[in-house]
């Protein structure tokens, strides 16, 4: 099976802008989890998505938003960036037995 | 004080000794325990899990738990200079899907 997909792979924006980052789950998961990973903070939970719902969000200001589609891709929007925004944006994607796999992530550079 | 907590390292190991790497959680809620392995500028990459109390053993490697303690350990059996990367424990609830992961530990492993 193909693994999690993420696009795009990198990214550069200015502050104020807002972003779009996509992720393709790999065949048959249909839970999508994101996180975010800077050196300070390491690697923090966004939130999760399952069958279109948001079921569990960090602790991420509203700037912050997602969401997913019926073939299970998902999306998320970052509004009006902030300098400390810039991170790798990893997406996962999990199977029925718990385990999350993944992808290769987005690193976006917020100027 | 962080709910999961890892010896940020270096951890410098010779080439063919055992490489133990620790983590401790506060939360008791924790079910599952996950170790994820990163390459400099690449996504983690699942190692194993484990939910039992115990030893589960996977090629060189070996998971412990013990949630009476409330401590997560990997062992590294015969380390290579390609396991050289930053290990990341993660534990997650049963009933949830968030991954709370520690801040890594960072594991050189000289020739």
């Amino acid at each position: 099976k193909a693994g999690v997909t993420q696009t795009p792979r990198y990214l550069i924006k200015t502050r104020g802008q807002q972003v779009t980052l996509s992720c393709s789950p790999i065949s048959g998961h249909r839970s999508v989890s994101w996180y975010q990973q800077t050196p300070g903070q390491g690697l923090q939970f966004l939130f999760e998505y399952f069958s279109e719902t948001q079921r569990n969000k960090g602790n991420f200001p509203g700037r912050f938003s997602g969401r997913q589609f019926s073939n299970s891709r998902s999306e998320m929007n970052v509004s009006t960036l902030e300098l400390g925004d810039s991170a790798l944006y990893l997406c996962a994607s999990r199977d029925n037995q718990e385990t999350q796999y993944f992808g290769p992530g987005t690193r976006l550079l917020v100027l | 004080q962080k709910e999961v907590e890892q010896n940020s390292g270096p951890l410098s190991v010779p080439e063919g000794a055992i490489a133990s790497l620790n983590c401790t959680y506060s939360d008791r809620g924790s079910q599952s325990f996950f170790w994820y392995r990163q390459y400099s500028g690449k996504s983690p990459e699942l190692i194993m899990f484990i939910y039992s109390n115990g030893d589960k053993e996977d090629g060189r490697f070996t998971a412990q738990l013990n949630k009476a303690s409330q401590y997560v350990s990997l062992l590294i059996r015969d380390s290579q200079p390609s396991d050289s990367a930053t290990y990341l424990c993660a534990a997650s609830k049963a009933a949830g899907n968030k991954l709370t992961f520690g801040g890594g530990t960072r594991v050189l492993v000289k020739p």
